[in-house]
């Protein structure tokens, strides 16, 4: 048990489908984080939020839309997704964004597959 | 950025010691080095932290040189529980705010 619960574990969606990821987190967290994990690249940060505000956008496509509505959840919102879009989709979150010694806690994932 | 490399993989013995090396020349002033420890279809765990020197917890020790660019995690006397991937992360603290780089990870593999 992490303290960061990630729902759905597993995820089917034809390429118009609309979903969401959800991700909720009891630790009193300020910050929280999503990322994709490919199986032949490195963890890669999608997005930030610290006290539910977003504080990084790595790029990332507008397929994907993040939502954080208090400090305890987290969204990731999903519309007309690619098949390389197939991943597996880790949050965490950390005490503060940006301070010392604030390690994370990970969820365990989101496994999303796109037809 | 402070990007890092470290090997793909390793294989290692129970009861042998493991050092992995993790590289990040261009680690900023700010910057920590984190070791995550991730099992199959579970989210990466945190390992251990530093800045310099060295650092020892209950499961593992890191050791980082002055010039701080590269950091070793030593596991003592490894089982079969420690195969798993090994990601080093160089996080950026106060100034460098928001630069988390995360390795492409070490597959470490013991055997009986």
């Amino acid at each position: 048990e992490t303290g960061v619960t990630q729902t759905p574990r597993h995820l089917v969606m034809g390429m118009t489908n609309k979903k969401s990821l959800k991700c909720e987190q009891h630790l009193g967290h300020n910050a929280m984080y999503w990322y994709k994990q490919s199986a032949k690249k490195p963890l890669e940060l999608m997005f930030v939020y610290s006290l539910e505000e977003r504080v990084e956008n790595n790029s990332v496509p507008s397929r994907f839309s993040p939502e954080c509505p208090n400090s305890s959840h987290l969204f990731l919102h999903l519309h007309t997704l690619q098949p390389e879009d197939s991943a597996l989709y880790l949050c965490a979150s950390s005490q503060e964004f940006g301070e010392a010694y604030q390690p994370q806690h990970f969820g365990d994932g989101t496994r999303l597959s796109i037809l | 950025l402070a990007k890092t490399t470290q090997p793909i993989s390793m294989d290692s013995y129970e009861g042998q010691e493991v050092n992995i090396t993790c590289s990040h020349n261009n680690i900023a002033t700010n910057d920590y080095i984190t070791w995550y420890q991730q099992f199959p279809s579970q989210g990466p765990r945190f390992i251990i932290q530093g800045y310099k020197t060295k650092v020892t917890n209950e499961v593992a020790s890191l050791f980082i040189p002055a010039d701080r660019k590269s950091s070793t995690l030593s596991l003592p006397r490894v089982s079969l529980s420690d195969t798993a991937v090994y990601y080093c992360l160089v996080e950026g603290r106060g100034s460098t705010l928001g630069r988390l780089y995360f390795g492409r990870g070490t597959q470490l593999t013991v055997w009986p």
